[in-house]
């Protein structure tokens, strides 16, 4: 496997505030970004995904950035909730890679009531 | 979203046998699938690419004795994991892809070896 086997480090927040999670990506020729979550003992869940044409997206309470020129990508969650306590892994992937996705190291996202 | 779904979602065998792990795609069709495996407290690494109709494609450093991959239809992949051993004791994610890029993932695989 290409990804990281590094420990998760931890963002906790208050709830309702802004959380903002970051990644930096390996790949220059990669060209499609996924953010997911991860709740315990399950599989990844899709939250928002983002082109490399582009630098910004948002969807509902998320906002994905993205920095081609230091392979950085963030993920910004408005006013989060507890059910936003999670793990979120940012992938990559490029055209030419048969599609296969590679996850970056994640964060464990708590949030304090 | 498309669904995939992943069967069993716990197992726990006996070291030494071998175990079987379904991947199937509900409700749409899927000519490759992915398995990663996930150990506590990290990222997923990916295993291998699930090709239909032909051999898998393994990353790296993953045995492909070890690790068999079967992907006989356009909905179903299955990997065998073979003379388990403690150390093959993890969480085995499957994912496939719509015909657009996105990627859907199964529940998981909970493999316990004693």
């Amino acid at each position: 496997g290409e990804s990281v086997g590094l420990h998760l480090p931890t963002l906790s927040v208050q709830e309702g505030d802004n959380s903002i999670i970051n990644c930096a990506y390996s790949n220059s020729a990669s060209d499609y970004f996924i953010w997911y979550k991860q709740e315990s003992g399950k599989g990844p869940q899709f939250i928002i995904d983002i082109r490399s044409n582009m630098d910004k997206r948002q969807g509902q309470r998320v906002t994905v950035l993205l920095n081609k020129t230091v392979k950085h990508l963030s993920l910004q969650i408005a006013a989060t909730q507890p059910g936003d306590s999670a793990v979120y892994f940012c992938a990559e992937t490029s055209s030419g890679n048969t599609g296969k996705l590679i996850f970056g190291q994640g964060t464990t996202l708590q949030v304090k009531p | 979203g498309a669904v995939v779904s992943q069967h069993p979602s716990r197992v726990i065998c006996k070291s030494g046998t071998s175990v079987k792990i379904e991947c199937r795609s509900l409700d749409f069709q899927a000519t490759t699938m992915f398995w990663y495996r996930q150990f506590p407290k990290q990222s997923l690494m990916l295993m291998a690419t699930s090709n239909e109709g032909s051999k898998a494609t393994y990353e790296q450093g993953v045995e492909k004795d070890k690790f068999l991959i079967n992907h006989a239809s356009l909905t179903l992949s299955t990997l065998t994991v073979t003379s388990a051993h403690p150390e093959d004791s993890s969480f085995y994610i499957c994912s496939a892809r719509t015909g657009g890029n996105r990627a859907f993932f199964g529940q998981g695989t909970r493999l316990t070896v004693v």
